[in-house]
Parts: structure tokens; C-alpha cells; sequence
């Protein structure tokens, strides 16, 4: 079965200082993951995601993921935190089979961004 | 519209009453996905709608969920006999294919409160 594991549920940086978000998945076969992010009161928007043609992704707002294999993670990572970087981030993991297609989401992890 | 509508954006309701909770997929878009995002419980699948294939109906909770998709393109869901349980956010996403690469793009979410 598909999964992903957020390691961390609160991550606090000062803004400017470099941001990672922790992901580690499981699958039985070569996953594709994204990362989405929620602002309060906000839809899901996609950042990125990972479907096999490059290990290191990059997304939207300077955001970039690296997927390792060897350790299963799949990373959230920005050089500089901004004020408006401050939200929930899902790390996700796809499912397709048969007649079904499912999105697995993590947990969330809620990343607070101090002046 | 450019995006994922849903309506109502917020529901209050009585215990024991139902509600139709309503999603405009993205024009085009031939899968649909209802998920339920509680506090405490992350984003849980509910249901997925493919073309004109049976839907994946495996998250629904309990037999007062259903959920319809007239026409491949609009979609209800429908709670019956409404709990406090069932207070949570319910969001919708559609992508415009199927397969394990395929990312969704997700509404604002109706925001059910059963009182």
C-alpha cells in the first residue's frame, strides 16, 4: 500500500532562513508525490510534484523537493522563507489502479514564519 | 470559471437533517474526487468519478454518504440524517486524466457545521 509520513506537524522559522519540510513515503512501486499547500481559509494549490523524469523538482514560489530513493524521502525545501510561506504543506503520494485513482495525503505539516 | 466551484461555501444544519453539498469540476476535466478534511483527521478520500466508469465509492464512511456526477460533469455529494461527526470541510478536485502522474486541482471546500 501507498503512504507518506510527515515527520514533523509544526515547523517555526525566522523569516529569510532556509525552510525544510520533512516527507518520507512507502510504495511497492515507483511513486509519483506532490507537494500541496493550504492557506488559512484557502483551496489546495499544487507546488510541485515528482513523476520519475528528474529527482530534483521545482515548484512555485521558489519551493523545491528532491526525491531519494535510497532513503524513500521526498524533502520540501526554500533557500529564504517569506511571511506569505506561512501555511499547511501535504505531502502526497498517487494511487492508480483498476478503475481508481486516489490521492494519499499526509498529515500536514503547519510551517510558521516569524519577522 | 477558471477553477474548481463549490457551493455553498458554508453550511449550517441541524442534526438529522440532510444536506446536498455541490461541486462545478473544471470544464474539460473527466475525473472527480470528493475528500473530507476534519481537525484531527487530515484529508480523508471520499469518493472518485471517472468518466463514465462505476465510481471508486471505498471512502464513502456509512451508507448516509452518496454521491452523484450528472452529465460527467457536475457533482453532489449528499449527506442523510447529518451527525456532529459530519462537521468538516468537504473539498472537491478534478484533473482532466487518469493515471498515477495525474495531479488535481481543488475548490475552495463547503465548510459543514452540524449543530
Amino acid at each position: 500500500a501507498q503512504s507518506v509520513t510527515q515527520l514533523d506537524s509544526h515547523v517555526s522559522v525566522s523569516e529569510g532562513t532556509p525552510v525544510l519540510l520533512r516527507c518520507n513515503y512507502s510504495s511497492s512501486y515507483s511513486p509519483s508525490l506532490f507537494w500541496y499547500v493550504q492557506h488559512p481559509n484557502k483551496g489546495l494549490q499544487l507546488l510541485l510534484k515528482y513523476t520519475s523524469a528528474a529527482t530534483l523538482v521545482k515548484g512555485i514560489n521558489g519551493f523545491e523537493a528532491e526525491f531519494k530513493k535510497s532513503e524513500t524521502s521526498f524533502h520540501l525545501t526554500k533557500p529564504s522563507a517569506h511571511m506569505s510561506d506561512a501555511a499547511e504543506y501535504f505531502c502526497v503520494v498517487s494511487t492508480y489502479g483498476g478503475a481508481t485513482n486516489k490521492l494519499i495525503f499526509g498529515t500536514g505539516t503547519l510551517l510558521a514564519v516569524q519577522p | 470559471g477558471a477553477g474548481v466551484s463549490q457551493s455553498p461555501s458554508n453550511k449550517v444544519t441541524e442534526k438529522g437533517k440532510d444536506v446536498e453539498l455541490r461541486c462545478d469540476p473544471i470544464s474539460g476535466h473527466t475525473a472527480l474526487y470528493w475528500y473530507r478534511q476534519s481537525l484531527g483527521q487530515g484529508l480523508e478520500f471520499l469518493i472518485y468519478f471517472q468518466g463514465n466508469s462505476a465510481p471508486d465509492k471505498s471512502g464513502l464512511p456509512s451508507d448516509r454518504f452518496s454521491a452523484e456526477r450528472t452529465g460527467g460533469s457536475v457533482s453532489t455529494l449528499t449527506i442523510q440524517r447529518t451527525q456532529q461527526e459530519d462537521s468538516a470541510v468537504y473539498l472537491c478536485a478534478s484533473s482532466n486524466r487518469q493515471g498515477v502522474n495525474t495531479e488535481a486541482f481543488f475548490g475552495q471546500g463547503t465548510r459543514l457545521t452540524v449543530v
